[in-house]
């Protein structure tokens, strides 16, 4: 009954590899996101996606591109990966009513480059 | 840009205190304020959520204020228990992206 569900929770890979971070709910929201936790814990949004369609995109690399196949899915491919990269990437999703807004958010994936 | 500031970054008290967790940011056009748990090398935990026309909101041992005119919101934890210990994130929600604009967290430690 997990609400929303990231794979892989652990990704070691080597730098200038390509990784995707896949990201499903099951709660019915229209909206999904990306937030990237670095080494001094500090959460950042990287993309929100309404409905499949792009919302935001904050100031990313363009090696980062998320893909969603539908509004149950998200999913981040990054390109080349650096080691600036390494961080913990967490996938949140949240309902479109006006009483709310709020983020349910997943167990994070946990990406170290080498 | 938003900010978001949580003081103090780092609390350690003896079990059964009452304490105070304080959140500021900068841009009083909010949609709502978020109160969130995340315990060591987990994902986070929605504790509370205040609407901008709230004035706080009350789970439990947990209550959340927000004075969007001061920018200031605070969670009160009662009577405090070791397992309340972790980091607690407040993050604004802006009223046009609809995304969350986090602080830096306060860790909390509950001393048994």
């Amino acid at each position: 009954d997990t609400a929303v569900s990231q794979t892989p929770k652990y990704l070691v890979t080597q730098m200038g590899n390509d990784k995707s971070i896949k990201c499903e709910q099951n709660l019915g929201h229209d909206t999904m996101y990306w937030y990237k936790q670095d080494s001094k814990k500090f959460l950042k949004i990287m993309f929100s996606y309404n409905n499949k369609e792009l919302i935001i995109n904050e100031t990313v690399p363009n090696r980062f591109s998320p893909k969603s196949p539908d509004k149950a899915h998200l999913n981040l491919h990054i390109n080349s990966l650096e080691l600036g990269d390494s961080a913990v990437y967490f996938c949140a999703s949240s309902p479109q009513t006006v009483k709310s807004y709020e983020q349910y958010f997943g167990p994070g994936t946990r990406l170290t480059v080498t | 840009k938003q900010e978001v500031t949580q003081i103090p970054a780092a609390l350690s008290v003896p079990e059964g205190e009452n304490l105070v967790l304080n959140c500021s940011f900068t841009d009083s056009a909010i949609y709502n304020l978020q109160w969130f748990r995340q315990d060591p090398g987990k994902g986070l935990t929605s504790l509370l959520l205040i609407q901008s026309s709230q004035r706080e909101q009350t789970s439990g041992r947990l209550n959340a204020s927000l004075d969007k005119s001061s920018g200031r919101s605070t969670l009160y934890i009662a009577a405090s228990q070791p397992g309340d210990s972790a980091t607690y994130l407040c993050a604004a929600m802006d009223t046009g992206r609809r995304a969350l604009t986090f602080g830096s967290g306060t860790r909390l430690q509950v001393q048994p």
